[in-house]
């Protein structure tokens, strides 16, 4: 049982490119995160999803997007990396509503660093 | 908006000296929750409470919500070097996120 799993662990990108952060969970949880953590900053959720084909907008969305065509995975994709967005990306995952004391699983994290 | 407040952001202890943060909320919780973060790891859940004034203990770590459901602390008796690590609070409304405190880094000196 993987949990939460995030691909790439590391990049490096120049401004301007793309790419793409692929987040999958095996334990067939329906709300599904992307956060961003820098240093200071604590934890900022980018959007997240309640269930498949659903996303939405958390505290700091611009500049990202996001998909979730199948339960399993969601996707995050920066279509022109700027600097700002250097920084530590966590995937996590819920079973339903963690507002209601759910708990939100954490994938082990990607480090993007854009030059 | 929702806000939630963490204090101290940083805390350097002796080994076997207390350890205390506090998480403050601008609205009332329906539950709050506790995660740990390992140096170079990812958060991990240690605990939720739910109910006014309600107090947990896991081991040496003890995790209070206030009695206005709005504020809560998590205290670590003799710190041990296996503490170290950034712990947040979370707070939930009844959303479909919860909103994170900043964290305390926890660094203790052997």
């Amino acid at each position: 049982n993987a949990g939460v799993t995030q691909t790439p662990k590391f990049r490096v990108l120049k401004t301007g490119q793309s790419m793409t952060l692929l987040c999958a969970q095996d334990m067939n949880h329906e709300y599904m995160y992307w956060y961003r953590q820098d240093p200071g900053m604590g934890l900022r959720l980018i959007h997240y999803s309640v269930g498949e084909g659903t996303t939405a907008k958390g505290e700091v969305p611009d500049g990202y997007n996001v998909s979730r065509l199948k339960k399993q995975n969601f996707l995050l994709g920066l279509e022109s990396a700027a600097p700002s967005q250097t920084s530590v990306y966590f995937c996590a995952s819920s079973i339903d509503r963690p507002g209601s004391g759910n708990t939100i699983y954490f994938g082990e994290g990607s480090w993007l660093t854009v030059v | 908006g929702q806000q939630v407040m963490q204090i101290p952001q940083y805390q350097h202890v002796q080994e076997g000296e207390d350890f205390t943060t506090y998480c403050n909320s601008s609205t009332t919780l329906s539950n709050i929750q506790w995660y740990k973060q390992r140096p170079g790891g990812h958060p991990v859940f240690l605990i939720q409470l739910v109910k006014s004034g309600e107090v947990k203990k896991q081991k040496r770590l003890t995790f209070q919500f206030g009695e206005a459901k709005k504020n809560s602390s998590l205290h670590i008796t003799a710190t041990q070097t296996t503490d170290v690590g950034t712990y947040f609070c979370a707070g939930g409304t009844g959303a479909n996120n919860l909103f994170f405190g900043t964290g305390t880094r926890l660094t203790v000196i052997p």
